[in-house]
Parts: structure tokens; C-alpha cells; sequence
């Protein structure tokens, strides 16, 4: 099946910082998708980018179909937006390890 | 976006007794849902895919007897614990995409956090 892998697996930034988050998977796929999920284990969709590059406030997605991989950038991060950051690849959902990303004050 | 929901949000039950969670499509009609279990600091791992209708599908390695799956209605899947065990304990997470949208975009519940004793 397919794999995906996610980098880096933890990450500690101060507030205000940019990070990059890679997704890199082992197939071709038809769909990916970027996930917030909450300290109350709630998944938030960010991205649904199977290919191309979008934009929702400070944060961006880019997929390289052809070369297997997406990043997820975050700029002038906020508290708010510690916790883990999924990405999911395939109709049935195959998820990465996660990005644990801490924010602090 | 499209909401799914799940009910309960939390349970504590007994070893040998049988929890059902609950997994509702509210605002489109869902003929699949995939139900995930996640383990603390782990990543999701898909269980198995409920299909409206008919027989769900396991993933290799889960037993189908232990975690009965019914996907009765459009907007109603359900997966059962049966016989809990404190190895059982995790969250547990459905997932649902709506077929009125172009894209495979997947929306998920809140979750259900099973503590069995």
C-alpha cells in the first residue's frame, strides 16, 4: 500500500515564526489532504490539495503530484496553532505519522 | 463543509460489556464512512469501511467479530466494541465524504474516547 511519510515528526517554534512541513508519499494518488487536529482530538480540514498550490490566510499548501510530496506552510504562527498536523493521501484515508508542532508564547 | 457527528463523546465502560458509538452524516447523505482508532501520540489507522447496505470492509488484522460495523441508513453508521477490553481503550474516529461534492474531500467527527476498566 501506499506509504507516507511526514517531516519533521516534532517541531518547536516562538511565536511569530514561519515552519514548513513536508509530506512526501510512495504512489501516485487521486487525493490529499492537510488536518489540524486539536488538543480535544478534533480534525480540522485545512487543505484539500491533491495537486497545485492554494492559500488560506497565513497558512499555504503545495503539491508536487509528479514528485510525491505536498508542504504545508505556516507563517507568523500563533499559539493557536500548536497541536498535530496530519497529512492523508487516497480515497481510504492513509495518514503520515503527524507533525507535533508547539508554539510557545 | 460538510459535519459529521458522533455520539457518544466519551464512554467508560467494563471489561466484557459492549459499547456502541455512533456516526451521523447531518447535512448530505453518506453511502461510505470509514471508522479510524487512534492511540495516544499515534496517527490514525483505518479499521474498516462501512458501506450503506451491505457488509463492511475490514482492514487486515481487525476482527470483525470484535468490531461489528452497521451502516444502516444514509446517514447513520454505527461500530460496536463487543466484549471491551482495556487493550480496546482509544479514540475512535468515523469519517464521511459527501457525493454531492466534485472532490473526494474527507470530513470527520469529533470522536469517541472509550476508557474501558
Amino acid at each position: 500500500g501506499i506509504q507516507v511519510e511526514q517531516s519533521p515528526p516534532d517541531l518547536i517554534l516562538q511565536e511569530g515564526a514561519n515552519s514548513t512541513l513536508r509530506c512526501n508519499f510512495s504512489d501516485s494518488v487521486n487525493n490529499l489532504q492537510w488536518f489540524h487536529q486539536n488538543p480535544w482530538g478534533q480534525l480540522i480540514n485545512l487543505f484539500y490539495i491533491p495537486s497545485g498550490t492554494k492559500q488560506n490566510g497565513r497558512l499555504s499548501a503545495t503539491t508536487v503530484a509528479t514528485e510525491r510530496y505536498s508542504l504545508l506552510y505556516i507563517s507568523s504562527s500563533q499559539t493557536t496553532d500548536s497541536g498535530v498536523y496530519f497529512c492523508a493521501v487516497d480515497d481510504k484515508i492513509i495518514f503520515g505519522k503527524g507533525t507535533r508542532l508547539h508554539i510557545l508564547p | 463543509g460538510a459535519v459529521v457527528s458522533q455520539h457518544p463523546s466519551w464512554v467508560i465502560c467494563k471489561s466484557g460489556t459492549s459499547v456502541k458509538i455512533e456516526c451521523r452524516s447531518l447535512d448530505f447523505q453518506a453511502t461510505t464512512m470509514f471508522w479510524y482508532r487512534q492511540f495516544p501520540k499515534q496517527s490514525l489507522m483505518l479499521m474498516a469501511t462501512s458501506n450503506e447496505g451491505s457488509k463492511a470492509t475490514y482492514e487486515q488484522g481487525v476482527e470483525k467479530d470484535k468490531f461489528l460495523i452497521n451502516h444502516a441508513s444514509l446517514t447513520l453508521s454505527t461500530l460496536t466494541v463487543t466484549s471491551a477490553h482495556p487493550e480496546d481503550s482509544s479514540f475512535y474516529i468515523c469519517s464521511a465524504r459527501d457525493p454531492g461534492q466534485a472532490r473526494n474531500e474527507q470530513f470527520f467527527g469529533p470522536g469517541t474516547r472509550l476508557t474501558v476498566l
